[in-house]
């Protein structure tokens, strides 16, 4: 079965500097989606991903798809504290309608 | 405004006790799923609904029971069955057209004593 992979499990960066996310997959990957969680709350979709090389772009934050379609990048540029949460990465499975989950990729903030 | 509401924000049972986690939407999506978040874990699914009255099992569906009589509510119950029923329960909803993204709602928490 597909497994996703997300790298670091944890990250905590300096306001202002940049970082990236990873997200890797088992298996071709024919549709990734990003989200962003705050603690203790619902996901916020922040990007989908389809075709490989595609790169997609919200405010500060860049998504990713390697062109083997198998491992994703999240890039946020000059982080803010509003940037803080757990992002999470979910792909289309063999099952119809079910997404398969990475375990999230919680970011701190030092201001 | 469209979106997904859950209620309660927080909800506390004592052990053996059935309880009902609410999940409604407006959205006019026709799929709606409810999730299981546990510390760092990613989600796992429960229960998902293509259609009104129409429910299928998802990868940890024992314990919990759902109905769809109408196309914006989706009731998740946990019963006494379920045996660590403490966790962080996420409902969603998707169009099931091309873009089939899911939206989520806030979340509850349910806490059993």
């Amino acid at each position: 079965s597909q497994e996703l992979e997300q790298s670091p499990q944890s990250l905590i960066v300096q306001e202002g500097k940049n970082l990236t996310i990873n997200c890797t997959s088992s298996k071709t990957l024919y549709g990734l989606y990003w989200y962003k969680q705050k603690y203790g709350e619902g996901l916020i979709f922040l990007m989908m991903l389809q075709k490989g090389g595609e790169e997609k772009s919200h405010e500060k934050i860049t998504a990713k798809l390697d062109e083997k379609k198998q491992q994703s990048s999240l890039h946020i540029t000059a982080s803010q504290p509003s940037h803080a949460g757990i992002y999470l990465c979910g792909a289309d499975g063999d099952s119809n309608y079910q997404l398969i989950w990475g375990a999230g990729t919680k970011l701190i903030i030092k201001p | 405004d469209g979106g997904i509401t859950q209620s309660p924000k927080y909800l506390f049972r004592k052990e053996g006790q059935n309880v009902t986690l609410s999940c409604e939407q407006n959205l006019n999506h026709d799929a709606m799923y409810w999730y299981r978040q546990d510390p760092g874990q990613g989600l796992r699914l429960i229960y998902y609904s293509q259609i009104v009255n129409d429910f299928q099992k998802g990868d940890i569906a024992e314990g919990y029971s759902v109905s769809r009589e109408k196309k914006e509510s989706f009731p998740l119950t946990v019963t006494s069955a379920q045996k660590n029923p403490t966790a962080f329960y996420l409902c969603a909803s998707s169009p099931r057209t091309s873009d089939d993204t899911q939206y989520f709602g806030p979340g509850t928490r349910l806490t059993v004593l």
